[in-house]
C-alpha cells in the first residue's frame, strides 16, 4: 500500500526555523516527483514546492521561494521540507503527495497520493 | 503567473442533479489540468488528470472536458457522498497552481 506520513510540525515563533519530513512507503521512491502542499485553516489548497524524482529540479512558490528548501533523500524514502524566516501566514497544515511521474516533464506534476499532513502554528 | 479561477465559489443542489463546475485559466494550459475533490475534515483526492481522464476508482458520475483555457467538471448525478470542495490545479508548468476551490452541497 502506498502510504506518505508527515511529521516534524509544531509550534513555531515568527523568523523561526522548521523542517518537515514525509516517510514515503509502498512505491519506489526514487521514481516519482512529489510535492508540498499547504491549507490555511479555513482556506483552500496551495501549492508550495515540488522536486523531481532524481532531486535535480525544483520549484518554489513565489509566496515561499527563497524561504523554503525542497530536498529528498532517495536512499531514506523521504521527502523534506526546511522552511526558514517563517511568517504567520505560512501557518497551515502541509501536506506531502506523490506526483504521478519521475517529474522529466511539467506534466507528471499532479498528484495521486497525499499524507494526513502536519500541522505547522507560526505565532508568538 | 497564470491566474487560476473556478466559479461558482459554492452551490448547493439536490440529489440526482447534474452539477458542472468550471474552472478557468488567465493562460492557455492545453490539457494539462486536474479535478480533486476534498471531504470535509478529510485528505484531498485526484478525481480527473489531463482534463478528461478518469483517475482510477473514481465513480463514473465524474467527468472533465476542456482545453487551453475553459474546463469543466461534471457530476451527471450528485450523490450525498459527493457534499466536498473541488479543486483545479494547472501543471503546465511551475507553478503547479490550485483553483479557488467550489464547495458542493446538498440542497
Amino acid at each position: 500500500e502506498v502510504q506518505l506520513v508527515e511529521s516534524g510540525g509544531g509550534l513555531v515563533q515568527p523568523g523561526g526555523s522548521l523542517r518537515l519530513s514525509c516517510a514515503a512507503s509502498g512505491f519506489t521512491f526514487s521514481s516519482y516527483a512529489m510535492s508540498w502542499v499547504r491549507q490555511a485553516p479555513g482556506k483552500g489548497l496551495e501549492w508550495v514546492s515540488a522536486i523531481s524524482g532524481s532531486g535535480g529540479s525544483t520549484y518554489y512558490a513565489d509566496s515561499v521561494k527563497g524561504r523554503f528548501t525542497i530536498s529528498r533523500d532517495n536512499s531514506k524514502n523521504t521527502l523534506y521540507l526546511q522552511m526558514n524566516s517563517l511568517r504567520a501566514e505560512d501557518t497551515a497544515v502541509y501536506y506531502c503527495a506523490k506526483d504521478q511521474g519521475r517529474g522529466y516533464s511539467y506534466g507528471d506534476y499532479y498528484m495521486d497520493v497525499w499524507g494526513k499532513g502536519t500541522t505547522v502554528t507560526v505565532s508568538s | 503567473d497564470i491566474q487560476m479561477t473556478q466559479s461558482p465559489s459554492s452551490l448547493s443542489a439536490s440529489v440526482g442533479d447534474r452539477v458542472t463546475i468550471t474552472c478557468r485559466a488567465s493562460q492557455g494550459i492545453s490539457n494539462y489540468l486536474a479535478w480533486y475533490q476534498q471531504k470535509p475534515g478529510k485528505v484531498p483526492k485526484l478525481l480527473i488528470y489531463a482534463a478528461s481522464t478518469l483517475q482510477s476508482g473514481v465513480p463514473s458520475r465524474f467527468s472533465g472536458s476542456g482545453s487551453g483555457t475553459d474546463f469543466t467538471l461534471t457530476i451527471s448525478s450528485l450523490q450525498p457522498e459527493d457534499v466536498a470542495t473541488y479543486y483545479c490545479q494547472k501543471y503546465n508548468s511551475a507553478l503547479f497552481t490550485f483553483g479557488p476551490g467550489t464547495k458542493v452541497d446538498i440542497k
